[in-house]
């Protein structure tokens, strides 16, 4: 059993509708991580919180927003998406710094939103 | 910059015989390496990890890692595969100076397909 809950586990949605992701982990970690995966690919990362602000941004599209209210909740607001956009969205964390030292950086995964975009 | 390969899509494995899945890396510094399993609509779980240390790394379910320096390698094993081992598995390689700090950016490996037969 995972330790990072992702809701919704579907999520169908129109390309005019705005919808969100949610996922929270009550692990302490301080990194948390969207990624992208399609189908037998491995996951794309799209964006890293450190501290509750973005880190990483990978150049993703606009219609792809993440917020970080608060250190265990991280989401992913979604507007005007395609039907490329469809795939398995997943969240990750990780424990990121302890007494000023990085820890070693295995990310704990949720289980996905799948989204698909008609 | 870091890569990881796979160099099988699939690999088979008959129940009760040993299995081993490859993997290779490149990095410019020291090597953070994990291994992770992916069921079907699954999120990615984490098996286990090189730091430092031993070469043979031992995990979750029996699973094991063999470090190899000199070849660039860390590829998973385990002594005796079950049915229920059939998944996707994601090598990744994380550089130790990568990151911002705080967060990990973690490279995947394209996955390896272990189909287990009775």
């Amino acid at each position: 059993d995972t330790e990072v809950t992702q809701t919704p586990k579907h999520l169908v949605m129109g390309m005019t509708n705005k919808k969100s992701l949610k996922c929270e982990q009550h692990m302490g970690h301080r990194a948390m991580y969207w990624y992208k995966q399609k189908a037998k690919k491995p996951p794309e990362l799209m964006f890293v919180y450190s501290y509750e602000k973005l880190s990483i941004n990978e150049s993703v599209p606009s219609r792809f927003s993440p917020e970080c209210p608060n250190s265990s909740l991280l989401n992913l607001h979604l507007h005007a998406l395609q039907p490329e956009d469809s795939a398995l969205y997943l969240c990750a964390s990780s424990q990121g710094k302890w007494r000023g030292v990085l820890r070693t950086g295995e990310l704990f995964f949720g289980e996905g939103s799948r989204l698909t975009v008609l | 910059a870091q890569s990881v390969a796979q160099p099988e899509d699939q690999v088979n494995v008959a129940e009760g015989n040993p299995l081993t899945v490859k993997c290779t890396y490149s990095v410019s510094g020291n090597p953070y390496l994990f291994w992770y399993v992916q069921y079907p609509n699954r999120g990615l779980q984490f098996l286990l990890k090189y730091i430092t240390g031993d070469n043979l790394v031992k995990g979750s379910y029996g699973f094991e890692a063999e470090f190899n320096k000199s070849q660039t390698s860390f590829h998973l094993k385990k002594p005796s595969a079950l049915v229920s081992d059939s998944a996707l598995y994601f090598c990744a390689v994380r550089d130790h100076r990568e990151g911002t700090g705080t967060a990990s950016k973690l490279t995947f490996g394209t996955g390896t397909r272990l189909q287990v037969t009775l």
